[in-house]
């Protein structure tokens, strides 16, 4: 499974864009890039899932080169409640595929 | 549709002592796995079952961890005998199809 980097925190105020940057130089051409988002207290809640270009659904887009070698979060005009832990993961699309997470981002946003 | 269940919210231990978590997964779903979340990291992968045979136990301490899941549906992780280091969030997912795991809220497991 490809390793995956991505920056420790990030700050934010509300109502901006952020955009948070992972890493994956060693992705293989099976693997699709999945995000998971982690309140406090929490089990991590799948946020989106891209193989290549963009894709956007009512909570973030996902913005993918075509070298596939990073991809890019983007959660639109965040609000408080968006703080959490965001994390990146590259594997298969399969069922029963196992996740296998790094740190993640904390996000914090501010008023 | 309800989601993951989890039990107990959180328990306190003393070491050596033993301790079990019981998750029931969305209906339906035949992948359940369980993850450990130590403070500050990501969830590890500790046990991963399809319906009621296990498919990745490759972190799973089998020395002190078991898991199982009868019937292909509730599934329990027991810790006999548990270690300081064993404090952690354990989690609980299953899934349906492709990889979206659906997570319970965890149990909080701290061991004195």
């Amino acid at each position: 499974l490809a390793k995956t980097t991505q920056p420790i925190s990030m700050d934010s105020y509300e109502g901006q864009e952020v955009n948070i940057t992972c890493s994956h130089n060693n992705i293989a051409t099976n693997d699709y890039i999945t995000w998971y988002q982690q309140f406090p207290s929490q089990g991590p809640r799948f946020i989106i899932q891209g193989y290549k270009t963009k894709v956007t659904n009512e909570v973030a887009s996902l913005f993918i080169p075509a070298d596939r070698k990073s991809s890019t979060l983007s959660l639109p005009r965040v609000s408080l409640s968006d703080t959490a832990v965001y994390y990146c993961l590259v594997g298969e699309n399969q069922a029963g595929t196992a996740l296998i997470f790094g740190k993640g981002t904390t996000l914090s946003v501010s008023s | 549709e309800a989601g993951v269940a989890q039990s107990p919210r959180y328990k306190i231990i003393e070491k050596r002592q033993s301790v079990a978590f019981w998750c029931n997964p969305i209906s339906g779903h035949a992948t359940l796995y369980w993850y450990q979340q130590i403070l500050g990291q990501g969830p590890k992968l500790l046990i991963q079952f399809q319906n009621n045979g296990v498919v990745d136990d490759s972190q799973l301490p089998k020395d002190r961890f078991s898991a199982e899941r009868l019937k292909g549906v509730d599934s329990t992780l027991k810790i006999q005998p548990a270690k300081l280091e064993d404090s952690a969030v354990y989690l609980c997912a299953s899934s349906l199809v492709l990889d979206e795991q659906f997570f319970g809220p965890g149990t909080r497991l701290t061991v004195l």
